[in-house]
């Protein structure tokens, strides 16, 4: 099937600084992205809609302005938590979705700790 | 909006059982569903996608089926193994864009 990657895996960061979070789609192109969140021994709950060239469209409760997301190609969209604190600390997870399979593939997760 | 729910929350079986997983959503025009594997501190394995068409899918000592009728889906894993202890996902998607609602999971323990 379709690859989707992350990149980092893992970042641990001091409370306030900020971190990028890249999610690729390798083999196929991905004209809508989807970011999840996932907190310990809870399920993945979506955080935004992120649409190649356009805005992206966030969730109630998700702040836009501190989860920052470009969706510049068809294949890299990005996650930028600003002034991170530790009650961000969680699991993030991207997936991009195949039109010609119909199917979301999912990248590996990228574990975020904030000090 | 669609909401999936997953029961049971946690589920521990001996070896060399057969045992079923439980999904239910709330809205019957669901566009397909997929099951998917999580194994703890890891990313999502996807399990079986079954389109809105589809009754079935199977994939080795997997069957998931879908009935949209009742809003219920359920995952059979034959002959459990060790190996299979996991959290397992049940997703739904309402069209094809959009994205994937998840259950909560269930937690499966296959004691050998």
């Amino acid at each position: 099937g379709a690859v989707v990657s992350q990149h980092p895996s893992r970042v641990i960061c001091k409370s306030g600084t900020s971190v990028k979070i890249e999610c690729r789609s390798l083999d196929f192109q991905a004209t809508t992205m989807f970011w999840y969140r996932q907190f310990p021994k809870q399920s993945l709950m979506l955080m935004a809609t992120s649409n190649e060239g356009s805005k992206a469209t966030y969730e109630q409760g998700v702040e836009k302005d501190k989860f920052l997301i470009n969706h510049a190609s068809l294949t890299l969209s990005t996650l930028t938590v600003t002034s991170a604190h530790p009650e961000d600390s969680s699991f993030y997870i991207c997936s991009g979705g195949d039109t010609h399979t119909d199917t979301q593939y999912f990248g590996p997760g990228t574990r975020l700790t904030v000090l | 909006k669609q909401e999936v729910t997953q029961i049971p929350a946690a589920l521990s079986v001996p070896e060399g059982e057969n045992l079923v997983l439980n999904c239910s959503f709330t809205d019957s025009a669901i566009y397909n569903l997929q099951w998917f594997r999580q194994d703890p501190g890891k990313g999502l394995t996807s399990l079986l996608l079954i389109q809105s068409s589809q009754r079935e899918q199977t994939s080795g000592r997997l069957n998931a089926s879908l009935d949209k009728s009742s809003g219920r889906s359920t995952l059979y894993i034959a002959a459990s193994q060790p190996g299979d202890s996991a959290t397992y996902l049940c997703a739904g998607r309402n069209s094809g864009n959009t994205p994937l609602v998840f259950g909560k999971g269930t937690r499966l323990s296959v004691i050998a």
